[in-house]
């Protein structure tokens, strides 16, 4: 089945500590994202990335960090220096068609609590 | 900029009742326009889209059609089922490089047997 996978589903962490969330597609999708969700609020745009080893900030980038080493590999981290961490963290993938961004497609979602 | 505007919800409605969820967009020429659907606990699932000035989007019993001159594209379902009940975002993206996704703030919408 083809499909984007976001693990673990529930991530609790302490204050202060880093903590990396997955997310994999075997879409073979060129383009990659990560959102969040807070309750009862629409998504907002963490990181992007068009290509491997390429990636762009999004709207509320600041204390998250990715990185882009393989095609169907995301993964997101959030740092000790996001002031509000706990929230729903969403993957997203689509196909880049003539330089232009496709349809979005996304994962189930880690919700991560900061205790 | 780009923007998306929502009816606020919770909209309640009964079993086979008809449902509307109005959804309106700014945007710099025309936008691809979405609607996705998000069940508790889930991530997002899109649900349907167009691509141009009068198509219209349909899946699972619910469609929207893309109006340019009211730039909208309200969802729409003739009759609705408790499973149904869930969040629907509306969303656009411009066709121009580096094109990103724009969201509604979502509407909750919750069906009652």
């Amino acid at each position: 089945d083809g499909g984007i996978t976001q693990s673990p589903k529930y991530l609790f962490r302490k204050e202060g500590q880093n903590v990396t969330l997955s997310c994999e597609q075997n879409l073979n999708h060129d383009a990659m994202y990560w959102y969040r969700q807070d309750p009862g609020q629409g998504l907002r745009l963490i990181y992007y990335s068009q290509i491997v080893n390429d990636f762009q900030k999004g709207d509320i980038a600041e204390g998250y960090s990715v990185s882009r080493e393989k095609k169907e590999s995301f993964p997101l981290t959030v740092t000790s220096a996001q002031k509000n961490p706990t929230a729903f963290y969403l993957c997203a993938s689509s196909r880049v068609d003539r330089g232009f961004l496709d349809t979005q497609y996304f994962g189930p979602g880690t919700r991560l609590t900061v205790l | 900029g780009n923007s998306v505007t929502q009816m606020e919800g919770p909209v309640t409605l009964s079993e086979e009742a008809f449902l509307t969820i109005n959804c309106t967009y700014t945007a710099t020429g025309y936008p691809s326009l979405f609607w996705y659907v998000q069940y508790p606990g889930e991530g997002l699932q899109l649900l349907l889209k167009a691509t141009k000035a009068d198509d219209k989007g349909s899946n699972k019993g619910f469609e929207a059609t893309y109006r340019k001159e009211t730039t909208s594209f309200h969802l729409e379902k003739g009759s609705v089922q408790v499973s149904d009940s869930a969040v629907y975002f509306c969303a656009l993206t411009p066709k121009a490089a580096g094109n990103k996704l724009t969201f509604g703030g979502g509407t909750r919408v919750l069906v009652k047997p």
